[in-house]
């Protein structure tokens, strides 16, 4: 069974903070991304990597960087944190070979 | 641009079927997907068509696939109160080669079965 697991559930933290998302699969999976999920506007890709020390921008990169590291894990940072960055964040793992994407259970993020 | 549309709620009584619409603009995609959100969970794969298909059905899960008009469906028979999620459809947009396995998701669909 593919698992990919999400640092915390939920996450509060203050405006300006710098804020680590960690998201790990353990099925050695190549493909990772980065998503949030904001009401009516659907899933909107942010980051993702095919490889170790490869990332590319999705959609909606401002505001965030990635790191992979290791081939299971994947962090998102928040540099600096604002207000218009309080979403639901989900990790996705997919092998290279497939186009289905295993997610997390996801972070629900609060900046105040 | 690559783009997925979809309306953002439905509300079915339980025992009817569901129909659950969705448009896409890349015509070179080669899969659609439909993946299923339940409340508090991420997403979970829940059928798939590849787009030389005009339906497939699995179960209760029937999905059509007008190429023509760049629409895509997913009908729920007998729909019942556990199906209440958001429905999400995705393409694939495979201009050039798609490194990374990239998705282009719709905004969802929030499906509520009323008993």
């Amino acid at each position: 069974d593919v698992k990919v697991t999400q640092s915390s559930r939920y996450l509060v933290k203050r405006t300006g903070e710098k804020v680590f998302l960690e998201c790990v699969q353990d099925m050695d999976h190549e493909n990772m991304f980065w998503y949030r999920q904001d009401p009516g506007l659907g899933l909107r890709l942010i980051y993702f990597s095919y490889d170790v020390k490869m990332k590319e921008k999705g959609d909606i990169p401002e505001g965030y960087s990635v790191s992979r590291e290791k081939k299971e894990r994947f962090s998102l940072i928040l540099e600096s944190a604002s207000t218009n960055q309080t979403s639901m964040y989900l990790c996705a793992s997919s092998p290279r070979t497939s186009l289905e994407q295993y997610f997390g259970p996801g972070t629900r993020l609060t900046v105040t | 641009g690559e783009d997925v549309e979809q309306s953002l709620f439905l509300s079915v009584r339980e025992g009817d079927s569901s129909v659950i619409n969705c448009t896409y603009t890349d015509s070179s995609s080669t899969y659609l997907y439909w993946y299923k959100q339940e409340p508090g969970a991420g997403l979970q794969l829940l059928t798939y068509i590849f787009s030389n298909m005009d339906m497939k059905q699995d179960q209760r899960l029937t999905v059509l696939l007008n190429k023509k008009d760049k629409h895509l469906s997913l009908r729920i028979a007998d729909t019942q109160t556990g199906d209440s999620a958001i429905y999400f459809c995705a393409e694939t947009p495979v201009r050039g080669y798609n490194q990374g396995g990239k998705l282009i998701f719709g905004q969802g669909t929030e499906l509520s079965v009323k008993p």
